[in-house]
């Protein structure tokens, strides 16, 4: 069965500390990881899309990690900022004749001040 | 340009009532897509468009009623709703329905059913 797990569930970090979110999955066939900040009530953004051959991506503070071999991913936010409180949600994308997403749970961060 | 927009932000209605969520882009995009996602929940996927023709219905009920007038609004018909159809509702879309493309999100209408 296709699956994205991510952890923690839920985070609680001070303003300007460092943090990293976890994702493992189970999808196949596999056609790309991203990663969505998601704010409550909102629509997801999308921070980073990385391929089977891609290692890392970054996007200002975020930096994303994949081990494909594993099947592991990481996204790792550096200074974080009070707008940075949202769900953080790894989803990965199959190619199944058409562009089927796996979502995971999502992280819901919260940054203190 | 890489919105989507989606209309109403907020939606009320009776289980009698019929009402439409609209979305809309003008990203070139040719596939679009409709989510529902409940609180604390992922999206669940409804609906794909490729190209204005529906490919995909996720074994979704006939309350719903997906439209695509053309390649750049899509329309969920909604009719006889039940509280729990109560969600978040997403319209997405991607330059083309493959899994290489990357899924634009809209801000999502909150639909309340009573």
């Amino acid at each position: 069965k296709n699956q994205v797990e991510q952890s923690p569930q839920s985070l609680i970090i001070l303003e300007g500390k460092n943090c990293t979110l976890q994702c493992n999955y189970t999808v196949s066939p596999f056609s790309n990881l991203r990663w969505y900040k998601q704010d409550t009530g909102r629509g997801p953004v999308s921070l980073t899309i990385m391929t089977f051959s891609e290692n890392t991506k970054s996007n200002g503070r975020y930096t994303a990690t994949l081990d494909a071999d594993t099947k592991q991913s990481s996204l790792h936010i550096t200074a974080s900022q009070l707008s940075d409180s949202a769900s953080y949600i790894c989803v990965v994308s199959s190619e199944v004749g058409f562009q089927k997403l796996v979502f995971g749970t999502g992280t819901r961060l919260l940054v203190s001040p | 340009d890489t919105e989507v927009t989606q209309t109403p932000k907020h939606l009320v209605m009776g289980m009698t009532n019929k009402k439409s969520l609209k979305c809309e882009q003008h990203m070139g995009h040719r596939a679009m897509y409709w989510y529902k996602q409940k609180a604390k929940k992922p999206p669940e996927l409804m609906f794909v468009y490729s190209y204005e023709k529906l490919s995909i219905n996720e074994s979704v009920p006939s309350r719903f009623s997906p439209e695509c007038p053309n390649s750049s609004l899509l329309n969920l018909h909604l009719h006889a709703l039940q509280p729990e159809d109560s969600a978040l509702y997403l319209c997405a879309s991607s330059h083309a329905p493959t899994a290489n493309t990357e899924a634009f999100f809209g801000q999502g209408t909150r639909l309340t059913v009573v």
